[in-house]
């Protein structure tokens, strides 16, 4: 079965902290996996989009890392500020059909204090 | 910023109620997809369109029913309203191809049958 497990639920940090998220995934055949940043009440916004051959990719203070081996992903803010405090979300897409097929984590919800 | 918009941001309503919700992109998007989220949940596939007059339920079960008329528009209806339906619903559109085209949210419209 086609999951995506997303660790930790929930998490807070201070501001200025650095942390990561984790997103294991078994999605078959692996397509590209994407990290959402959702702020509540609203839709998500992506952040990256990694393919099979990606290990990393930085989008500002965001760098999401992927190993396609072991079908692991992370996503690591570096200097958190209080903006960041939001569902950050990994989705994994197949390669099995033309809709590519996007499976969601539930995602991580991130709280940054002052 | 992506140009896909949801109206309305809020509704609630009581059971029994038909209701619309709207969503229209102005990117010219072929596919375009709704999703319904729980509060610390992951979304699921309601609804989806690879253009007009081409509609497909998705993952999950849902009573509601969509249209594609026009390439911008992608309308979502519910014929009597039920508590359960309570949810916030989100539109998101993709362009065309496959692999890591993106794929943009709208704000999503939270919906609170009493």
């Amino acid at each position: 079965k086609n999951q995506v497990e997303q660790s930790p639920q929930s998490l807070i940090i201070l501001e200025g902290k650095n942390c990561t998220l984790q997103c294991n995934y078994t999605v078959s055949p692996f397509s590209n996996l994407r990290w959402y940043k959702q702020d509540t009440g609203r839709g998500p916004v992506s952040l990256t989009i990694m393919t099979f051959s990606e290990n990393t990719k930085s989008n500002g203070r965001y760098t999401a890392t992927l190993d396609a081996d072991t079908k692991q992903s992370s996503l690591h803010i570096t200097a958190s500020q209080l903006s960041d405090s939001a569902s950050y979300i990994c989705v994994v897409s197949d390669r099995g059909s033309t809709l590519g097929r996007l499976y969601f984590g539930r995602g991580t919800q991130l709280t940054v204090w002052p | 910023e992506a140009d896909i918009y949801q109206t309305p941001r809020y509704l609630v309503i009581g059971t029994g109620k038909k209701i619309t919700l709207e969503c229209s992109q102005t990117m010219g998007h072929d596919k375009m997809y709704w999703y319904q989220q729980d509060p610390g949940m992951e979304l699921h596939l309601i609804h989806y369109s690879y253009g007009v007059n081409s509609t497909e339920k998705g993952d999950l079960s849902s009573e509601s029913t969509v249209s594609r008329i026009r390439t911008e528009h992608f309308p979502l209806t519910l014929e009597s309203a039920r508590p359960s339906h309570t949810s916030q619903y989100l539109c998101a559109s993709v362009s065309g191809g496959t692999g890591s085209t993106e794929q943009y949210f709208g704000p999503g419209t939270r919906l609170t049958v009493t």
